[in-house]
């Protein structure tokens, strides 16, 4: 079982629509997580992260964190073409960052 | 501030020959990050520095693979020696340590062993 683990897509939604991008971890120790957009040739850019249960938002995007279920999701309201990118998950303990292999969105006009 | 800064952007090499790949962290970042990025793989955690100590080396694929911090702006990842299958980007990425998590990417190293 792969530590962080992410539907690799490619997801395609409307523009306006909004994107829903799923991960799972396995380490329940796990302290922080992270949502990192990558455009293609592009380093990683953070978006969001979150450390407790709930929803966290920040303009249109909504980060959730389920520590039971082990599970964290990034929404994307009113999706724009320029959102079209790869989006990792990552998971981190004691500064020890684990990443998922990423889910690739395309926003369509 | 200019950011994590890499050099070089592109390397080709031929299978055999030393590689060394050059970070320079964010001023005032205690921390150093060293990563692989690969189609089959992703993005992966090689080795990184607290203070220019290492600390989990784990992630290092095996002895060919070796990575220094003389100092606080300056460290290498070195390859030596390269084989075809090292063919990745690589990241390096700095931060403050536990309390600010962000990690700031550099723009990383394309890397081609022939």
């Amino acid at each position: 079982q792969k530590e962080v683990e992410q539907n690799s897509g490619p997801l395609s939604v409307p523009e306006g629509a909004i994107a829903s991008l799923n991960c799972t971890y396995s380490d329940r120790g796990s302290q922080s997580f992270f949502w990192y957009r990558q455009y293609s040739g592009k380093s990683p850019e953070l978006i969001m992260f979150i450390y407790s249960n709930g929803d966290k938002e920040d303009g249109r995007f909504t980060a959730q964190l389920n520590k039971a279920s082990q599970y964290v999701s990034l929404l994307i309201r009113d999706s724009q073409p320029s959102d079209s990118a790869t989006y990792l998950c990552a998971v981190e303990r004691n500064n020890d960052m684990r990443f998922g292999a990423g889910t690739r969105l395309t926003v369509k006009p | 501030d200019a950011g994590v800064i890499q050099s070089p952007r592109h390397e080709v090499t031929e299978m055999g020959q030393e590689v060394t790949l050059r970070c320079k962290p964010i001023s005032g970042h205690d921390y150093l990050f060293w990563y692989r990025q690969t189609m089959m793989r992703g993005l992966e955690l090689l080795i990184y520095f607290n203070n220019n100590v290492p600390i989990d080396d784990s992630g290092m694929p095996e002895d060919r693979f070796s990575a220094k911090m003389p100092n606080a702006s300056f460290s290498t990842l070195k390859i030596q020696p390269s084989e075809p299958r090292d063919s990745a980007v690589y990241f390096c990425a700095s931060n403050t340590g536990p309390s600010s998590y962000e990690q700031y990417f550099g723009p990383g190293t394309r890397l081609t062993v022939t």
